[in-house]
């Protein structure tokens, strides 16, 4: 059974940072490309990054390009978003996701970042 | 960025009767591949996203076939036969042909 477990989400002061990890199970995960989606809260969702099976490629939507990072340790089963300079705008459910077919196809569960002070 | 545009965003249903959403979008999603990477998502009150549907009419394993998809190029729909009770909740499309990829801005099932 596929498994994504998100973790790392908490409260932080605007201009902070913050590390998630995603825990994946159940499926060989060095060989699918993953991403991370959020929502902001009562919000709709925002594809925020991808990343390769090898982690050689990765893009980002515009608005977190360099203050965001994402990572993955394949020997791990582990994918990162490491998160640098919050805003307020950056509040949000984080979602791990698989990337099968240009979307994604199982999520996890979600972990809360919230950006105040 | 691709715009994606739903429509209608609350849509109140009865059980057992048909249901439609529409979604458009501002640029052609037929990817240089030959495929149309459109999905469809249904986000149930206080869970996680679930894929329904991609590359426009694919139901995902464990999907009812009461749901199906359809259109092409930036004109698609998302039908449901006979809406039942566990069928509540908020629908998205998603385009995967051009990054960024982008969501619709939801439609909301009740009954």
């Amino acid at each position: 059974e596929v498994q994504l477990v998100e973790s790392g989400g908490g409260l932080v002061q605007p201009g902070g940072s913050l590390r998630l990890s995603c825990a994946a199970s159940g499926f060989t995960f060095s060989s699918y490309w993953m991403s991370w989606v959020r929502q902001a809260p009562g919000r709709g969702l925002e594809w925020v990054a991808n990343i390769k099976q090898d982690g050689s490629e990765k893009y980002y939507v515009d608005s977190v390009k360099g203050r965001f990072t994402v990572s993955r340790d394949n020997a791990k089963n582990s994918l990162y978003l490491q998160m640098n300079s919050l805003r307020a705008d950056d509040t949000a459910v984080y979602y791990c996701a698989r990337v099968n077919q240009h979307t994604g196809d199982f999520w996890g569960q979600g972990t809360l970042v919230t950006v105040s002070s | 960025d691709v715009v994606m545009t739903q429509s209608p965003l609350s849509l109140p249903v009865t059980l057992g009767q048909p249901a439609s959403i529409s979604c458009r979008s501002s640029q052609s999603l037929v990817h240089s591949d030959g495929n149309t990477y459109l999905n469809w998502f249904q986000q149930r009150p206080g869970q996680s996203p679930r894929r329904l549907m991609y590359k426009v009419s694919n139901r995902d394993s464990g999907v009812p076939d009461r749901f199906s998809g359809s259109g092409s190029d930036t004109d698609f729909t998302l039908k449901i036969s006979r809406v039942e009770a566990e069928d509540v909740g908020v629908y998205y499309c998603m385009q995967g042909t051009h990054w960024p990829w982008t969501f619709g801005q939801g439609t909301k099932v009740e009954i």
